[in-house]
């Protein structure tokens, strides 16, 4: 089965500073990468996901990347504000499977 | 699109009780439905994957017999906990998906807690 490492557990940043979360997974079939922002006591939220024909995507200030040899796809969100504070969950999967999540990064941002 | 009910978002139970987590895709037809778990401070945990009409496929280590997962409707799947006990208190999460296509949208998760 896949396996996905998610790197860091915890991230503190000043507000307006970058985060850059980053993740690994082992299936070379895996062709589906979505970011989740959970925040507590809430089901995850899609924040951005990217497919495996494509290396970049960006919406606003949150941007996914992918590098298929490396199996490695990164998280980087600009101009943090306070409150993009939350746990964030990276995934991998194929269609119609199921999600296989990272161990999570808690990210705070001090105002 | 893919809009997704799950209810209660909390419960709270006594011991050797059950209970019931409705999970609705209110505006598509869920051909498959994940349940994951999550214990605090860690990440979602598949336990079962249910098709429409099927039995559900069960994760290595999950009791089929405790945690019942029902999947008659497209739009209607639940997760009963049997005989509940204090370790079963976990945040429960429901994803519902076409068949082919990614499960991308999730509930807002139920908190058990069993007392």
């Amino acid at each position: 089965g896949e396996n996905v490492e998610q790197h860091p557990s915890t991230l503190s940043v000043q507000e307006g500073d970058s985060a850059v979360i980053k993740c690994t997974y082992s299936d070379s079939a895996s062709n589906y990468f979505p970011w989740y922002k959970q925040e507590l006591g809430k089901g995850p939220q899609l924040i951005i996901d990217i497919r495996s024909n494509v290396g970049e995507k960006k919406d606003q200030r949150i941007a996914v990347t992918l590098n298929k040899t490396a199996k490695h796809f990164s998280l980087h969100i600009t101009e943090t504000q306070p409150e993009d504070s939350a746990v964030y969950f990276c995934a991998a999967s194929k269609p119609g499977n199921q999600f296989y999540f990272g161990t999570g990064t808690s990210l705070t941002v001090i105002p | 699109g893919a809009v997704v009910s799950q209810h209660p978002s909390w419960v709270i139970c006594k011991s050797g009780t059950s209970v019931k987590i409705e999970c609705r895709s209110l505006d598509f037809q869920a051909t498959t439905m994940f349940w994951y778990r999550q214990f605090p401070k860690q990440s979602l945990m598949l336990m079962a994957t249910s098709n429409e009409g099927s039995k559900a496929t069960y994760e290595q280590g999950v009791e089929k017999d405790k945690f019942l997962i029902n999947h008659a409707s497209l739009t209607l799947s639940t997760l009963t906990v049997t005989s509940a006990h204090p370790e079963d208190s976990s945040f429960y999460i429901c994803s519902p998906s076409v068949k082919g296509n990614y499960g991308y949208t999730f509930g807002s998760g139920t908190r058990l807690t069993v007392v």
